[in-house]
């Protein structure tokens, strides 16, 4: 059974402040995506990561896809009150079929980021 | 274009009882995957449906099951219910296709929330 365990489960931090949340397996995935959720919402998809040792900025969020593609992790720069909320982690196991959606998703970093 | 829709988005039900929970994907969209979400164990994958044939399937018990129709709707069964089985069922949808323009994007819904006592 493949895993992905993300930490820290809780972050609490100023506005302000940078931030980074790691996403671990021991299990290779073919590709990995991190979602942001918020109460009474689904997840909502932030970025794929494709190639081991990629990295993906979204204006102040830096996403990096481990070289043996095994872990990420989610850089946050300036954290700002928005960026509250519950951020996951789900990697695709390989073999997967084709187009066919059977994620692994991490616990969640549950984030508060305080005015 | 609208979203993925849920209903319905709260009830409540005894041990023992059953339950159907309904999910319309995204126009077009051909693939409906199911998670359940607990504190506990977070989100974890039930099944997926595309093209009215179960495609994928997670380590769930019997009880749980579900189907899809010819328009892409889907619905998810759990019969003889549990305590255990509490939790917020999530409906996912992506076009299910490989290559082209799919991006592996889930486009999920606002959930089912389901409290068993």
């Amino acid at each position: 059974t493949q895993l992905l365990e993300q930490s820290p489960q809780f972050l609490s931090i100023q506005e302000g402040e940078n931030l980074t949340v790691y996403c671990n397996s021991s299990s290779v995935f073919s590709s990995l995506q991190w979602y942001r959720q918020e109460p009474g919402e689904g997840p909502v998809l932030l970025v794929t990561v494709v190639t081991g040792g990629e990295v993906k900025k979204l204006k102040r969020l830096t996403f990096q896809f481990g070289d043996a593609r095994k872990d990420s992790s989610l850089h946050i720069t300036a954290a700002q009150t928005g960026d509250t909320g519950l951020y996951l982690c789900a990697g695709a196991p390989p073999g997967s079929i084709q187009g066919a959606q059977k994620l692994v998703f991490g616990q969640g970093t549950r984030l508060t980021i305080n005015p | 274009k609208a979203g993925v829709t849920q209903t319905p988005r709260y009830l409540i039900k005894t041990r023992g009882q059953q339950v159907t929970l309904s999910c319309s994907p995204i126009s077009g969209h051909r693939s409906v995957s199911w998670y359940q979400q607990t504190p506990g164990q977070g989100l974890q994958f039930l099944f997926e449906y595309f093209s009215e044939t179960q495609r994928n399937k997670g380590n769930f018990p019997g009880r749980f099951s579900g189907r899809q129709f010819s328009n892409s709707r889907s619905e998810m069964n759990v019969s003889t219910l549990e305590l255990g089985d509490s939790a917020l069922y999530l409906c996912a949808s992506s076009s299910g296709l490989a290559g082209g323009t799919n991006t592996g994007e889930l486009f999920f819904g606002e959930g089912s929330r389901l409290t068993v006592l």
